[in-house]
């Protein structure tokens, strides 16, 4: 089976310090592997995604996320956090066709 | 419009009512979802539509019935819910054979009084 768990339901970091979201999968087979991001009161939005070429993987507003097989990891980065960065992120996992399990989610809180 | 569409955004339906919700995607892709997000507890996928046809149905309670009437199109009926049925229910939508993420829309969020 293949899962996804997110270290930290809540992360604070101040404004202008490295952002740091943990994420590991399990997976039987080579998995695409994705962050989404979730404002207040709307739907979940791609930041990016991995799908077995580049292991660095940049997404948008300034993130990235490196897959790391050996430690079963796709943890998102961003070197310099924004007040708009201030959100909810889910990473996933695609599970074979149309199916995509998602983590319980990081609300990241970005202190002025 | 661009993207996926839900109407409405909010919805407080009693337990004996029968209400709809609406998405509709404006991508041209052909799988579509239904997903609850509740307080504290990870994304539920409810229901997969691939080409109109229903692929999964993830143990969810009769008095939730989807329907796709076409590949643009979904619909969640609801009828006689319960209070624990409150969340805010996601439509997603995907294009399987090529790309595989799914763009979500903005949401309704359900209160069942």
């Amino acid at each position: 089976a293949q899962s996804v768990t997110q270290l930290g339901s809540h992360v604070s970091v101040s404004e202008g310090a490295l952002v740091l979201l943990r994420c590991n999968y399990s997976s039987s087979v080579p998995p695409y592997l994705f962050w989404y991001v979730q404002y207040p009161n709307q739907g979940l939005q791609l930041l990016l995604k991995y799908t077995s070429a580049a292991t660095l993987v940049k997404g948008i507003n300034g993130f990235e996320a490196e897959f790391k097989k050996s430690e079963t990891s796709f943890h998102l980065t961003k070197p310099s956090a924004h007040m708009s960065d201030a959100a909810e992120y889910f990473c996933a996992v695609r599970r074979g066709y149309q199916k995509v399990t998602f983590g319980t989610g990081t609300k990241l809180q970005v202190i002025p | 419009e661009t993207g996926v569409t839900q109407t409405p955004r909010h919805l407080v339906m009693g337990m004996t009512n029968k209400k709809s919700l609406k998405c509709e995607q404006h991508l041209g892709h052909n799988a579509m979802y239904w997903y609850k997000q509740s307080a504290k507890k990870p994304l539920e996928l409810m229901f997969v539509y691939s080409l109109e046809e229903r692929v999964e149905n993830n143990s969810v309670p009769s008095r939730f019935s989807p329907e796709c009437p076409n590949s643009s199109h979904l619909f969640l009926h609801l009828h006689t819910l319960q209070p624990e049925d409150s969340a805010l229910y996601l439509c997603a939508s995907s294009q399987e054979d090529t790309t595989y993420e799914q763009y979500f829309g903005p949401g309704t969020r359900l209160t069942v009084t």
